[in-house]
């Protein structure tokens, strides 16, 4: 079975400040790993993906996320946010051959001017 | 292309009653997947269907059924109420229902069980 956690339930940051939401997974088996982000009323839209390769991945908005197998780990990055990215941050695994997400608890990004 | 609808977007319901969600994917898409999203279980994976059948399903009761069309739309059902059932309720479609593909999500139908 898969777990994710997501250390922080939320991160207050200023707009232009850096912002880094942490997400670690727990697996036996290979996973796929997934960033979705949910505004207020929405279904999830998905951020980034990794599936193999370059241990970094870049996806929508300016978005980052690097994948470190030995941490764990997979955690989202973005240089400068804005208020616009408010919104609740979900990481995900998902086990090879399977089409299943196994979600974390989500981190609430708070951006304020 | 229009993105994955749900219908409807909001229902009441009371205890023991039967509740039926409807879940139209993306056009071309034939992977449709149900997830429960509450404040205090967070998102749960509820089934996943592929060509009208149930491919895999989640740790829910009984209660919670699916089923997908041949057209691949899908609908989950929910029978004998309880309280906890209140939640959003989310629909995803993928193109084949690999891991890689990515799943594309609906607004939700929000379920309120009094």
């Amino acid at each position: 079975a898969q777990s994710v956690t997501q250390l922080d339930s939320q991160v207050p940051v200023f707009e232009e400040a850096p912002v880094e939401l942490r997400c670690n997974y727990s697996s036996s088996v290979s996973v796929y790993l997934f960033w979705y982000v949910q505004y207020p009323n929405q279904g999830l839209q998905l951020l980034l993906k990794y599936l193999s390769g370059s241990t970094l991945v870049k996806g929508i908005n300016g978005f980052e996320a690097e994948f470190n197998k030995s941490q764990t780990s997979f955690h989202l990055r973005k240089p400068s946010v804005h208020i616009s990215d408010t919104a609740e941050y979900f990481c995900a695994v998902s086990e090879v051959g399977f089409q299943k997400l196994v979600f974390g608890t989500g981190t609430r990004l708070l951006v304020s001017p | 292309k229009a993105g994955v609808t749900q219908t409807p977007r909001y229902l009441i319901k009371t205890r023991g009653q039967q509740v039926t969600l409807s879940c139209s994917p993306i056009s071309g898409h034939r992977s449709v997947s149900w997830y429960q999203q509450t404040p205090g279980q967070g998102l749960q994976f509820l089934f996943e269907y592929f060509s009208e059948t149930q491919r895999n399903k989640g740790n829910f009761p009984g209660r919670f059924s699916g089923r997908q069309f041949s057209n691949s739309r899908s609908e989950m059902n929910v029978s004998t109420l309880e309280l906890g059932d209140s939640a959003l309720y989310l629909c995803a479609s993928s193109i084949a229902g690999a891991s890689t593909d990515t799943q594309y999500f609906g607004p939700g139908t929000r379920l309120t069980v009094l």
